[in-house]
């Protein structure tokens, strides 16, 4: 039941842009993404509750495709404040459980 | 609103030894879950409660560990026997509701057993 994240790790240059994925073999009900940062506790970014909802944070924005058990987070031309790992964390339909994937970990460099 | 609060934020033990946490969540929140992060990795769920009752320790080792809410607000999370393996970040966060409420995490404790 663990969502995938992919890619498991990106290097960007500031001002580039990314996007990571998270999808799921089961019907998600919702989806969670955060941001940690090494040593610290993970930070809630945004809540997904709908199939095609899209929800916007500054330049960090994502995605939710129900059909295809499928989220993406999209961040734009990135900072330096933007590295970190980042984490989906999903619940299925019918599960309150909130699982977490293995995480996709940015590093922004100058 | 303050935050999740963790105690204690690390702890040194050896192996076979007993140790416990505690977790004070966000007050109101009805959902508490305890997560294991190793080193590298995402946060495994442990246990969550739904008040003071579980909703789910699927994937809570129960020959060693244990954990319990009581009055389905604080709750502590124990090891007994410790193995080596168990050297992880716990983390415990709390949320309103489990499936469409956001997660807020307390600072953790950082286990290493030698």
């Amino acid at each position: 039941q663990q969502p995938v994240q992919s890619p498991q790790a990106v290097i960007l240059r500031e001002g580039e842009d990314a996007v990571i994925n998270c999808s799921s073999s089961k019907a998600l009900y919702s989806v969670h993404w955060y941001r940690q940062k090494h040593g610290e506790a993970p930070v809630f970014l945004m809540i997904l509750l709908k199939g095609g909802e899209q929800k916007g944070h500054e330049k960090i924005s994502a995605s939710f495709n129900e059909k295809k058990q499928q989220s993406s987070l999209y961040l734009t031309a990135s900072q330096l404040s933007y590295s970190g790992t980042y984490f989906c964390g999903t619940a299925v339909r019918g599960s309150e459980k909130l699982v977490f994937g293995k995480g996709t970990k940015l590093t922004v460099n100058p | 609103e303050a935050g999740v609060a963790q105690s204690p934020r690390y702890k040194i033990i050896e192996k076979r030894q007993s140790v416990a946490f505690w977790c004070n969540p966000i007050s109101g929140h009805a959902t508490l879950y305890w997560y294991q992060q190793i080193l590298g990795q995402g946060p495994k769920l442990l246990i969550q409660f739904q008040n003071n009752g579980v909703v789910d320790d699927s994937q809570l080792p129960k020959d060693r560990f244990s954990a319990e809410r009581l009055k389905g607000v604080d709750s502590t999370l124990k090891i007994q026997p410790a193995k080596l393996e168990d050297s992880a970040v716990y983390l415990c966060a709390s949320s309103h509701h489990a499936e469409d409420g956001q997660a807020f995490f307390g600072q953790g404790t950082r286990l290493t057993v030698v």
